[in-house]
């Protein structure tokens, strides 16, 4: 089946720092990945909708300026969490849809992230 | 109002014995895909089922198969001769609509925690 990546796979960083996680599909092109955000025991929440060459669709109550996406080519897509606090530790997966009618929805392994 | 109920927390099974996973869903579009993921304690999302809202017959997967009531909008995961390894979180998810820029994204149910006993 298709393959996503996730770099890193776990970050620690300190209070103020800026985060970036890359999404990769390795052997297929995606025009359209999604970034969700998984808190312990919880669901995934989708942020946002990223548009290789447009900008990011963002979900109600996500912060466009916290959470920049940039997705510059068919197989990358950036996640960027900015001045990042403790309240934005979390789990982040992304995913891309393989086929015409995308029935089939891969997920990269995901991203841990702990802010100090 | 919740799109995608998942009514049980937590499931136990014996193994080798079948085990259903509750879904509802609530829509009104009448096109919409249903998609199952299993998701072990590593965090990994891994694809299990998934059923076309005009499809005629359920999915079957391997020892999964979903049970499609599409007048009573549940969606359940049937999983045949459970194995230890099949113990995770499991979500049931849609995807509305047939275009548009963010078509493909999923909205996901609370999960269910699926323990198989030896």
């Amino acid at each position: 089946g298709a393959v996503v990546s996730q770099h890193p796979s776990r970050v620690i960083c300190k209070s103020g720092t800026s985060v970036k996680i890359e999404c990769r599909s390795l052997d297929f092109q995606a025009t359209t990945m999604f970034w969700y955000r998984q808190f312990p025991k919880q669901s995934l929440m989708l942020m946002a909708t990223s548009n290789e060459g447009s900008k990011a669709t963002y979900e109600q109550g996500v912060e466009k300026d916290k959470f920049l996406i940039n997705h510059a080519s068919l197989t990358l897509s950036t996640l960027t969490v900015t001045s990042a606090h403790p309240e934005d530790s979390s789990f982040y997966i992304c995913s891309a849809g393989v086929g015409y009618q995308r029935e089939t929805q891969y997920f990269g392994p995901g991203t841990r992230l702990l802010v100090l | 109002a919740q799109k995608i109920t998942q009514t049980q927390p937590g499931m136990f099974v014996q193994e080798k014995e079948a085990v259903t996973l509750d879904c509802t869903y609530d829509t009104s579009d009448p096109s919409y895909g249903l998609f199952w993921y299993k998701q072990p304690s590593s965090g990994e999302m891994i694809f299990l089922i998934y059923q076309g809202s005009y499809d005629q017959q359920n999915a079957t997967e391997g020892r999964y198969s979903l049970n499609f009531q599409k007048a009573r909008k549940s969606a359940n995961l049937v999983i045949s001769a459970s194995q230890l390894g099949d113990s995770a979180m499991y979500f049931c998810a849609m995807r509305e609509g047939s275009g548009g820029t963010s078509y493909g994204k999923l909205t996901f149910g609370q999960g269910t925690i699926l323990t198989v006993h030896p």
